[in-house]
């Protein structure tokens, strides 16, 4: 089975300090991931994806993510939080046999929180 | 700002009601979504048109309707709807590159639906 596991239900991160937020998957053929995240009462925001080349992603607001083969894991990094990086984090696969249209399976979201 | 529109932004209707979401883009995308998220879950897909054709139904029940008039607009008709369809409607676009070079999913900011 297809799918996308994201452990932690919430993390923690004092404002300034490094963060991750961590995203495994499963899925059969080469994968494509994305990132998304989404603030309270609004939709998702796109933040980074992985198509191939370059393990290491960069995205959106200073976020960057890495990507894993043989640890199928996409984990999310940012250097230094910031308060308002404060929201719902979502990883996302889609199998690279989905056809033209993007068929996503998300993993169940992380809360990022971070304080002062 | 987000590039996808959707009305209404919140809409309370009462189980014999039939009411409409509406999305519209203007990015000449040609992938058009429509995905259910419930209070702090990941969304969930309900349907995919490619080109103004459907091409995904998740096996959603009949009481949801989707309608693609054309490229630009995304309806979802509801009709006799439980209050378990409560929920957050989320409208997506992406565009349509075939299966080698995904574009990442454009979303909107959602239709919060209540229903009674």
């Amino acid at each position: 089975a297809q799918s996308v596991a994201q452990p932690e239900d919430q993390v923690n991160v004092a404002e300034g300090n490094p963060l991750t937020v961590k995203c495994t998957y499963s899925v059969s053929g080469n994968p494509y991931l994305f990132w998304y995240v989404q603030y309270p009462n609004r939709g998702l925001q796109f933040l980074l994806k992985y198509i191939t080349g370059d393990n290491l992603v960069k995205g959106s607001y200073g976020f960057e993510a890495e990507f894993n083969k043989s640890q199928t894991s996409f984990h999310l990094k940012k250097p230094s939080a910031l308060v308002s990086d404060s929201a719902l984090y979502f990883c996302a696969v889609r199998p690279s046999f989905s056809g033209g249209y993007n068929k996503l399976i998300f993993g169940a979201g992380t809360r990022l929180a971070v304080h002062p | 700002d987000t590039e996808v529109t959707q009305t209404p932004k919140h809409l309370v209707m009462g189980m014999t009601n039939k009411k409409s979401l509406k999305c519209e883009q203007h990015m000449g995308h040609r992938a058009m979504y429509w995905y259910k998220q419930k209070a702090k879950k990941p969304p969930e897909l309900m349907f995919v048109y490619s080109y103004e054709k459907l091409s995904i139904n998740e096996s959603v029940p009949s009481r949801f309707s989707p309608e693609c008039p054309n490229s630009s607009l995304l309806n979802l008709h509801l009709h006799a709807l439980q209050p378990e369809d409560s929920a957050l409607y989320l409208c997506a676009s992406s565009q349509d590159r075939g299966g080698d070079n995904p574009g990442e999913l454009f979303f909107g900011e959602g239709s919060r639906l209540t229903v009674l």
